[in-house]
C-alpha cells in the first residue's frame, strides 16, 4: 500500500497524559501536514512541513503540541499535558510541492480521546 | 479572513437524481485553488475534484462537476445520478497559492441517498 498512514488508528487517554501519532507520507511527497477535526466540523490546519522544515503552525497549535519530521520521511505529532479539549480526530495529509495545485492525500486519522 | 461557508448542513437526495451541493468562498487573493473532498463514515478523506482560479472551464471528473462561478466565488459541487455509495459528508476547500500552503475546510454538507 502507497497512501498516507497514521498510527495509532485509535488512542485513549487520560488528562494529563502525553500522547504521540505517527504519520507515514507518501514517499515521494515532500510535503506532510497536521490537522484536526472535531465531531460536526472540517479539518483545521495545525502545521505543514516541507522535508524536514516546519515552515507553518497554526495559532491553534498550543505549546503543549510539537510536531517533528526529522528526516524529511516520517513525522510526529506529539501532546503533552492532554486535556479533554483536545479529543479529536488528527489528520495527517502529503502532497508534492509542485505544481502548487496537486491534492493533499490523506490518512485515516488518528481517533484521539481525552478521559 | 479567508473562509469556505456550506450552508447545507445536510441534504436527502432519492438515488439516480442529480445533486448540487453548495460552496461559497472568501478571499482577496488571485491565485487559488478550490477542493472538494468525501468523507465517509470510515474517515478517510477522498479527493474528488479540483478548480484552479485561472482555470476557465468547469472542472469535470466522472460523475462529479464543478460549477465555477468565479465573480459570485461559488464552487458548487454536482453530483450526477446519484448512488447508494455517494453517502457522506463532504467538504469543500480552498488552497491560497501565495500564502501558507494549508487548505482552508468549510464545515461539510451530509449527504443522504435515499433507495
Amino acid at each position: 500500500d502507497t497512501g498516507v498512514s497514521q498510527d495509532p488508528r485509535h488512542k485513549i487517554t487520560k488528562r494529563g497524559q502525553n500522547v504521540t501519532f505517527r504519520c507515514d507520507p507518501i514517499s515521494e511527497h515532500n510535503r506532510l501536514y497536521w490537522y484536526r477535526q472535531t465531531l460536526g466540523q472540517g479539518p483545521e490546519f495545525l502545521t505543514y512541513f516541507q522535508n524536514e522544515a516546519q515552515l507553518e503552525k497554526s495559532r491553534l497549535l498550543s505549546d503543549r503540541f510539537s510536531a517533528e519530521r526529522p528526516k524529511g520521511s516520517f513525522s510526529t505529532l506529539e501532546i503533552q499535558r492532554t486535556e479533554q479539549g483536545d479529543s479529536a480526530m488528527y489528520l495527517c495529509a502529503s502532497s508534492l510541492a509542485y505544481p502548487s495545485y496537486n491534492e493533499q492525500f490523506f490518512g485515516p486519522g488518528t481517533r484521539l480521546t481525552v478521559l | 479572513a479567508q473562509k469556505i461557508t456550506q450552508t447545507q448542513p445536510g441534504m436527502f437526495v432519492q438515488e439516480k437524481e442529480a445533486v448540487t451541493l453548495d460552496c461559497t468562498y472568501d478571499t482577496s487573493d488571485q491565485s487559488y485553488g478550490l477542493f472538494w473532498y468525501k468523507q465517509p463514515s470510515s474517515g478517510e478523506m477522498i479527493f474528488l475534484i479540483y478548480q484552479g482560479s485561472y482555470d476557465e472551464q468547469n472542472a469535470t471528473e466522472g460523475r462529479y462537476s464543478l460549477n465555477f462561478q468565479k465573480a459570485r466565488k461559488s464552487a458548487n459541487l454536482v453530483i450526477s445520478a446519484s448512488q447508494l455509495g455517494d453517502s457522506a459528508m463532504y467538504f469543500c476547500a480552498m488552497r491560497l497559492m501565495n500564502r501558507d500552503d494549508k487548505i482552508i475546510f468549510g464545515k461539510g454538507t451530509r449527504l443522504h441517498i435515499l433507495p
